[in-house]
């Protein structure tokens, strides 16, 4: 089953305005983390933004932020103000344990594409 | 401070050739990762080290082997290539400080294809 679900293959933006992108994940363990990379088209993975589960605030990073509803185990990427340079696949993850050691899980990530 | 190095960045292989792929990090991390990334595909793990001497496998471990001699390096080794291994390989780095795993650092990636 998956764990990590990204269900916008692609989303569009206009230049300055603000998009979330969905992610839903899937696990029994209580202590998890949730990451956000960005992959540009130059193929680097760029970290973004990491969330706790037993973190008491959303977290925020810049323009960035994370809509975390844990019991709808869904964490949402916020950016706000976009940028021609947003433009990218992005990718949620989640850390869980596996095997008495700590994993990332990636989702099959979302296509944006910031219009000006 | 270089982060996580990656060499090559793209390779192209005939079916049944072997070849290493190079990851050094110089952040004294204790746990690296390896990743293919299948086109329009998120990540999945194909091996991974807690420590020097210490690896396991992940989710896609078939067709590969690492070693973990040292803290900076962790050479992946494809044995006999097959098309199916065509992809994009991240090698990743964590301090994983406590057991705690927070960001990862990935390397810049190394494009192989398999003719």
């Amino acid at each position: 089953a998956q764990k990590i679900t990204q269900t916008q293959p692609g989303m569009f933006v206009q230049e300055k305005e603000a998009v979330t992108l969905d992610c839903t994940y899937d696990t029994s363990d209580p202590s998890y983390g949730l990451f956000w990379y960005k992959q540009p088209s130059s193929g680097e993975m760029i970290f973004l933004i990491y969330q706790g589960s037993y973190d008491q605030q959303n977290a925020t990073e810049g323009r960035y932020s994370l809509n975390f509803q844990k019991a709808r185990k869904s964490a949402n990427l916020v950016i706000s103000a976009s940028q021609l340079g947003d433009s990218a696949m992005y990718f949620c993850a989640m850390r869980e344990l596996q095997g008495g050691s700590e994993k990332l899980v990636f989702g099959k990530g979302t296509k944006l594409t910031v219009n000006p | 401070n270089a982060g996580v190095t990656q060499t090559p960045k793209f390779r192209i292989l005939k079916i049944g050739q072997s070849m290493t792929l190079q990851c050094t990090q110089d952040m004294n991390h204790n746990y690296m990762y390896w990743y293919r990334q299948d086109p329009g595909m998120g990540l999945k793990l194909i091996y991974y080290s807690v420590g020097a001497g210490i690896t396991d496998k992940g989710e896609v471990p078939n067709g590969y082997n690492v070693s973990r001699s040292t803290t900076e390096d962790f050479p992946l080794r494809l044995e006999l290539a097959a098309p199916s291994q065509t992809s994009v390989y991240f090698c990743a780095s964590s301090p994983a400080e406590g057991g705690v795993l927070n960001e990862q650092f990935f390397g810049p990636g190394t494009r192989l294809t398999v003719l």
